[in-house]
């Protein structure tokens, strides 16, 4: 049974850039979450997607968006990357909107220098 | 403005003996609390949780216990053990449905 998935591990951008990441639900899952993790602190609610519509969403700017595709998986796109967005990007998957079981991929390290 | 707090970024205990991690929150909102245990490189992994009609709940080695009266929960480990040294994370939200608000974690070091 896979476990949520995400791509890239790894990812280095530059300033103004666009960035593009990958989460694939744990099966079964039909609600993907986002999160940003900053250094030292907790993560951070982006957004969650269920029906391919994002239904939630947390105190971020519309640089921030997602789409979910008919299959589940989901990914974030971040629009003028700035040197604060620099983060573990963790995606988290779940059933019918719940959100008090949820099960987090490994994330994707993303450095804006 | 933090609204789930962990005041202590780190915590080392004996092996075999009690770890207690602490947590306060200030929403009034929140009614279900968890927490989440994390690897270097892997993601959060459910650890157990408590609903505020509820004052504690036990998984084993682990217990949570809620104070909503001073908004406080505490997670107790024993016997604390080498492989529960990890980054602790207390959890918030208002429903099994609502956003979770994540504190910024707590770094248990459990020695041999």
């Amino acid at each position: 049974d896979a476990g949520v998935t995400q791509s890239p591990t790894h990812l280095i951008k530059t300033r103004g850039q666009q960035v593009t990441l990958r989460c694939s639900p744990k099966s079964g899952h039909d609600t993907v979450s986002w999160y940003q993790q900053a250094l030292g602190q907790g993560p951070q609610f982006i957004f969650q997607y269920y029906e391919e519509e994002e239904r939630q969403r947390g105190n971020f700017p519309d640089r921030f968006s997602g789409h979910q595709f008919p299959n589940y998986s989901s990914e974030l796109n971040v629009n003028a990357l700035l040197l604060g967005d620099s983060a573990l990007y963790l995606c988290a998957s779940s059933l019918q909107l719940r959100t008090d079981t949820q099960y987090f991929g490994p994330g994707t390290r993303l450095t804006v220098l | 403005d933090q609204q789930v707090k962990q005041n202590s970024p780190s915590l080392s205990v004996q092996e075999g003996r009690i770890s207690i991690l602490n947590c306060d929150y200030t929403n009034s909102m929140f009614d279900y609390f968890l927490w989440y245990k994390k690897y270097p490189a892997e993601g959060p992994t459910f650890l157990i949780s408590i609903s505020s009609i509820k004052d504690k709940n036990e998984d084993g080695r682990f217990t949570v216990f809620l104070n909503k009266s001073a908004k406080h929960l505490s997670l107790h480990i024993v016997p604390s053990q080498p492989g529960d040294s990890a980054v602790y994370f207390c959890a918030a939200s208002a429903t099994s449905y609502d956003k979770v608000i994540f504190g910024p974690g707590t770094s248990l070091s459990v020695i041999p």
